[in-house]
C-alpha cells in the first residue's frame, strides 16, 4: 500500500492568503520530508520533520506532524504567485527509499 | 551550493532502443537512489544504490533495468529495451544523512 496521501488534490487562494494540505501514510516512518515541483520541473526539498518532533518551521513554512495520526500538514503563510507548484510529502522508513504522495497542486492567483 | 546533476535533459528514443541516463552526484554522498515519474502520476522509487551495489529495488526496477557507478562520480541508469511506458521523468537522488538531494531530471520519451 502507498504511504503519504496528500489532500485536497488541488488548491486555489488569492496572493497573501495561506494554504494549507495534509498527508497522511500508513506505516511508522524515521522522517517525513515536503518536497515542491514547479510544473515538469525537478523536486525541491523544503523541509523535513523527525517522527520524534512535532512541529518546524522554515520561512514561510509551517509544518506538523502527528505519529498517533499518522498525518502531517504543511503550512504555507502569506503565499505568493511563485509558491504555485506541486507540493509532495514523502515518507522515509528506512534510510533507502521515499515513498512519495500524489501531490498536491497549490495554485496562487495574483 | 553543491547540487545533483542529470543529462541529458531530455531524451527521445526508439521502443527498443538501449538508453543510458546520466547523474552526478554530490560529491560526499553515500546512497544513491532513481526514480520515475509518469506524467500526471506520483513519484516512484526504482533503486537504490549503497557501497557500489544495490540496496533495494522496487517491482518496477526488473531485468530490463540495471544501474553502475561506473567511476567516482557518475551514476548510471541502463534501460537495455525500453517500452513505450517507460516514457517519464527520471529523477537521480544522492543523500548523506537524512535529506535527499534530487536532480533536474532526464524526460524520456519512447516512440
Amino acid at each position: 500500500s502507498q504511504q503519504g496521501e496528500e489532500d485536497p488534490q488541488a488548491l486555489s487562494i488569492q496572493e497573501g492568503e495561506n494554504a494549507t494540505m495534509n498527508c497522511s501514510y500508513k506505516t511508522s516512518i524515521n522522517n517525513l520530508q515536503w518536497y515542491r515541483q514547479n510544473s515538469g520541473r525537478g523536486l525541491v526539498h523544503l523541509i523535513l520533520i523527525r517522527s520524534n518532533e512535532r512541529e518546524k518551521h522554515s520561512g514561510r513554512l509551517r509544518v506538523t506532524l502527528d505519529t498517533s495520526k499518522k498525518s502531517s500538514s504543511l503550512l504555507i503563510t502569506a503565499s505568493r504567485a511563485a509558491d504555485t507548484a506541486s507540493y509532495f510529502c514523502a515518507t522515509d522508513i528506512n534510510d533507502y527509499k521515499l515513498s512519495f504522495g500524489a501531490g498536491t497542486t497549490v495554485t496562487v492567483r495574483a | 551550493e553543491p547540487e545533483v546533476t542529470q543529462t541529458p535533459s531530455h531524451q527521445v528514443t526508439q521502443m527498443g532502443q538501449e538508453v543510458i541516463l546520466r547523474c552526478v552526484p554530490i560529491s560526499n554522498h553515500l546512497y544513491f537512489y532513481w526514480y520515475r515519474q509518469i506524467l500526471g502520476q506520483k513519484v516512484e522509487f526504482l533503486v537504490s544504490f549503497y557501497n557500489n551495489e544495490i540496496s533495494e529495488k522496487s517491482e518496477i526496477f526488473d531485468d530490463q533495468f540495471s544501474v553502475e557507478r561506473p567511476d567516482g562520480s557518475n551514476f548510471t541508469l541502463k534501460i537495455r529495451s525500453t517500452k513505450l511506458e517507460d516514457s517519464a521523468m527520471y529523477f537521480c537522488a544522492s543523500l548523506l544523512t537524512n535529506e535527499q538531494f534530487f536532480g533536474p531530471g532526464t524526460r524520456l520519451t519512447v516512440l
